[in-house]
């Protein structure tokens, strides 16, 4: 299957810091990449939408100016979380597709980074 | 509201077969994914199904039915690797995922 990366998979830092987190495709172009946020025993909740070459869809309840996404290629999304606080403290996943929408038969699949476990002191 | 129900947490035993059950009711379907994802770790893909029947993939089974809104997932010859969440998710008419909140599956020897 394809492989997505996501880096740094840690971060620790202090309050009021800025941490940018990576996600690439590797073996595939990804027109649509997605942020999703993870606490601890809780389901996936997706954050945001990003479309490459255009502005980031976001959830509701999320924080656009703080949760800022760019994705500038077809291979590489950013993450930035601006003015990191403790709650912020988070599992981080970046999931890509390369098909939008997908063509009758064709199997489009989520594929997942690894995800990025930040904690913020 | 689009919704997904799928047991909080199931129970079984090491070489026995489980069931995983996943009800959806979303604005329109465009297939359905099942992932693994261990605890601490990223999910990963299992099985994908559009249309209706059973899709066999080694240990692993999925189940569709779209007239009733319901999937199941089967594992067969468990194992206690196999011990993780599994998540229930529906690609609803504008192609987004519609997440289930997971059923953890403990597999006891």
């Amino acid at each position: 299957g394809a492989v997505v990366s996501q880096h740094p998979s840690w971060v620790i830092c202090k309050s009021g810091t800025s941490v940018k987190i990576e996600c690439r495709s590797l073996d595939f172009q990804a027109t649509t990449m997605f942020w999703y946020r993870q606490f601890p025993k809780q389901s996936l909740m997706l954050m945001a939408t990003s479309n490459e070459g255009s502005k980031a869809t976001y959830e509701q309840g999320v924080e656009k100016d703080k949760f800022l996404i760019n994705h500038a290629s077809l291979t590489l999304s950013t993450l930035t979380v601006t003015s990191a606080h403790p709650e912020d403290s988070s599992f981080y996943i970046c999931s890509a597709r390369d098909q939008v929408p997908p063509r009758e038969g064709y199997q489009e699949t989520q594929y997942f980074g690894p995800g990025t476990r930040l904690l913020v002191l | 509201g689009q919704n997904i129900d799928q047991p909080t947490e199931m129970t079984a035993t090491e070489g026995a077969i489980v069931q995983i059950n996943c009800t959806y009711q979303t604005s329109g379907f465009n297939g359905l994914f099942w992932y693994q994802q261990h605890a601490g770790e990223a999910p990963t893909f299992l099985s994908y199904n559009v249309l209706d029947g059973l899709e066999e993939k080694g240990r692993f089974s999925s189940f569709l039915s779209r007239s009733k809104g319901y999937s199941y997932l089967l594992l067969k010859e468990l194992q206690m690797k196999d011990s993780a969440s599994y998540l229930c998710a529906v690609v609803d008419s504008n192609y987004q995922l519609i997440w289930g909140a997971g059923t953890k599956l403990i597999i006891k020897p």
